[in-house]
């Protein structure tokens, strides 16, 4: 059963800083790992994915991905109020015929003006 | 395009009623998913359909839960009969399964907030 680990749990800081969001999972074979935003009283939503190793840029966010030691970040640039929501990370096992999902607990990050 | 779509918003229940959750996927998504969201223990996945048929139906939840898919625009999720422990918001997702080996995004409507009283 994979397990998702996030931290930290969360986080306060001010707008402009960039924000490092960190990410543990357990099965080194795990497909793809997605990156999704909540806001209070919303569903969760997706910013961005990444399958291999390396990185991947999207604007104001970069996710880092080393399978070797299970381990993702995602990176925000220049953090904005707007930014403020719970982060979830969450990984789908290596099976194409099944896409059960794991997430974590998340982080939640506020961003003061 | 209209994302997905949950109803309703809040649901209040006594202990021992029977509650219906309502869902209607993004049009064209083949799978369809539903979650349980608190704060102890985050998001579980209590269903999962892929084109109609029920692939996923949440092991330790199987016995007071059961998701339908009548259509593939609509799907509901009763709960009975329902528990204080059941207090949590239930999310609805969707995805397009486009082909492919990787797993794909997951489109969420905003939830049903249930209270179980």
């Amino acid at each position: 059963q994979e397990k998702v680990q996030q931290s930290p749990e969360s986080l306060i800081v001010p707008e402009g800083a960039m924000v490092s969001l960190n990410c543990s999972f357990s099965d080194s074979a795990s497909q793809s790992i997605w990156w999704y935003q909540q806001h209070p009283g919303k569903g969760p939503k997706a910013l961005i994915s990444i399958f291999s190793n390396g990185n991947k840029k999207e604007g104001r966010l970069t996710v880092y991905l080393n399978r070797a030691s299970l381990h993702v970040s995602l990176h925000i640039k220049d953090s904005q109020p707007s930014d403020s929501a719970v982060y979830l990370c969450a990984v789908s096992p290596f099976n194409t015929g099944n896409y059960k999902y794991v997430f974590g607990a998340g982080t939640r990050l506020k961003v003061i003006a | 395009d209209a994302g997905v779509t949950q109803t309703p918003r809040h649901e209040v229940a006594e202990k021992g009623q029977t509650i219906i959750l309502k869902c209607e996927p993004v049009s064209g998504h083949n799978d369809l998913f539903w979650y349980r969201q608190t704060k102890i223990q985050g998001l579980e996945l209590l269903s999962y359909f892929r084109s109609k048929s029920l692939m996923e139906d949440g092991g330790a939840f199987k016995d007071r839960f059961k998701a339908e898919m009548l259509n593939s625009s609509f799907s509901t999720l009763k709960i009975q009969p329902t528990e204080p422990k059941d207090s949590a918001v239930y999310l609805c997702a969707s995805s397009p399964r486009l082909g492919g080996p990787s797993a794909e995004t997951l489109y969420f409507g905003s939830g049903t907030r249930l209270t179980v009283l």
